[in-house]
């Protein structure tokens, strides 16, 4: 299947910090999407994305759908315990996809220190 | 309150039995899916279906089935065939746009 390349697979900041997480495809994407999963949860959408250059914030968070459609980027700024958590990027491709059909990639574990 | 349901919370089989996880949408959505989580992994998709009576296989539909015989219910049954079913299994669905919306997922454990 279709492999998306996030990093880094994992995080450790202090309180306070910003914290920027990618991901990246070898093909082009109509759609990104970023989640967030709490330990035992279903992951829960942050943010969606759906125009190349696109620029989307919901709070602290912010998230760009890059300019090559190939990859797309999240951000946290001041960084709070509570958004500890395992963030994924999903994307639709915008070819040869069935409908609604979704590529995630691995996820980026965040851990943040008080 | 709108939403995915998924039950039990945590399911404990013997090997070598079937079992069924349950998923129940009330959001009107037509497309719903099945994924497998394992501990490091991204999310991998087992079976979907886009309409009622109608399902297709993901990426690791062997040992699994799936039927949908209404479009709130997507029911997945773990069968024994499957060699490795420990894991975490997830139910979303998705409407008219890509924005797929999950349950609260299901951790199975064979014993």
């Amino acid at each position: 299947g279709q492999q998306l390349n996030q990093s880094p697979q994992s995080m450790f900041i202090q309180e306070g910090e910003d914290v920027s997480m990618n991901c990246t495809s070898s093909s082009i994407f109509n759609t990104w999407l970023w989640y967030k999963q709490d330990p035992g949860e279903g992951p829960v959408l942050l943010i969606a994305l759906y125009k190349a250059g696109e620029l989307t914030s919901n709070g602290r968070l912010t998230a760009q759908f890059g300019i090559t459609r190939k990859d797309s980027f999240l951000n946290i700024s001041a960084s709070i315990p509570s958004d500890v958590g395992i963030y994924f990027c999903a994307g639709q491709l915008a070819r040869g996809s069935t409908l609604g059909r979704l590529y995630f990639g691995r996820g980026t574990q965040l851990t943040v220190w008080p | 309150d709108g939403g995915i349901t998924q039950s039990p919370k945590y399911l404990f089989r013997k090997e070598g039995q079937n079992v069924t996880l349950s998923c129940e949408q009330n959001l009107n959505h037509d497309a719903m899916y099945w994924y497998r989580q394992d501990p490091g992994q991204g999310l991998r998709l087992i079976y979907y279906s886009q309409i009622v009576n109608d399902f297709q296989k993901g990426d690791i539909a062997e040992g699994y089935s799936v039927s949908r015989e209404k479009k709130e219910s997507f029911p997945l049954t773990v069968t024994s065939a499957q060699k490795n079913p420990t894991a975490f299994y997830l139910c979303a669905s998705t409407g008219d746009v890509s924005e797929q919306f999950f349950g609260p997922g299901t951790r199975l454990t064979v014993l």
